[in-house]
């Protein structure tokens, strides 16, 4: 498969606490994007890193890329029970305005 | 900025039915715009590009006789399932790329729940 494989398969934490989750890729990328989803609900962008980019941050969101191990990391900090959700990373396809997904990582923050 | 509106949300239908979903983008031009299939619990499985003024294209294992796609203009695309059955209840969710060429984020519609009985 294609698919990007995404660790943990679901996380449970406490409010306060910091959230990390992990995705790894098989092929080379233009860039990495990382996407939340609600249950039932459609995506929301969280960041875009691009393949010469080491380190992003958005606001209690920090996002990882190691080209050399074809891996990247979200980490969430002091999360609240309003993140949790699905996320999601995703990469770019040959260069291609196509999105490979990640297989996510159910995320629950228990207030 | 940019917003995706899909429509339906939800579909309960009878088998053999054929089902129509909307995807505008409200507020910019979509040259090309993404059909996404999400089973429960499960990932994001693209199943064809939309593109404005051409045909679709299909991903590997995706019958284009089944999903029927139409990009009628720079702000819409559809997804028509036809003759839809059981194995077809799903989430199908649309999406676009911003403005901007490559590396842009997707804006993604809220997904339509499509149940077939």
């Amino acid at each position: 498969s294609q698919q990007g494989e995404e660790d943990p398969q679901a996380l449970s934490i406490q409010e306060g606490e910091n959230a990390t989750m992990n995705c790894s890729y098989k092929t080379s990328i233009n860039n990495l994007q990382w996407y939340r989803q609600n249950s039932g609900r459609g995506l929301v962008h969280l960041i875009l890193i691009r393949s010469n980019e080491r380190e992003k941050h958005s606001g209690r969101l920090r996002v990882t890329l190691d080209t050399s191990k074809k891996s990247s990391s979200l980490l969430i900090t002091a999360s609240r029970a309003a993140d949790t959700a699905s996320y999601f990373c995703a990469r770019d396809q040959g260069g291609s305005e196509k999105l490979v997904f990640g297989k996510g990582t159910k995320l629950t923050v228990n207030p | 900025g940019a917003v995706v509106s899909q429509h339906p949300s939800w579909v309960i239908c009878k088998s053999g039915t054929s089902v129509k979903i909307e995807c505008r983008s409200l507020d910019f031009q979509a040259t090309t715009m993404f059909w996404y299939r999400q089973f429960p619990k499960q990932s994001l499985m693209l199943m064809a590009t939309s593109n404005e003024g051409s045909k679709a294209t299909y991903e590997q294992g995706v019958e284009k006789d089944k999903f029927l796609i139409n990009h009628a203009s720079l702000t819409l695309s559809t997804l028509t399932v036809t003759s839809a059955h059981p194995e077809d209840s799903s989430f199908y969710i649309c999406s676009a790329p911003g403005d901007g060429g490559g590396n842009q984020p997707q804006h993604f519609g809220d997904g339509t729940r499509l149940s077939i009985l």
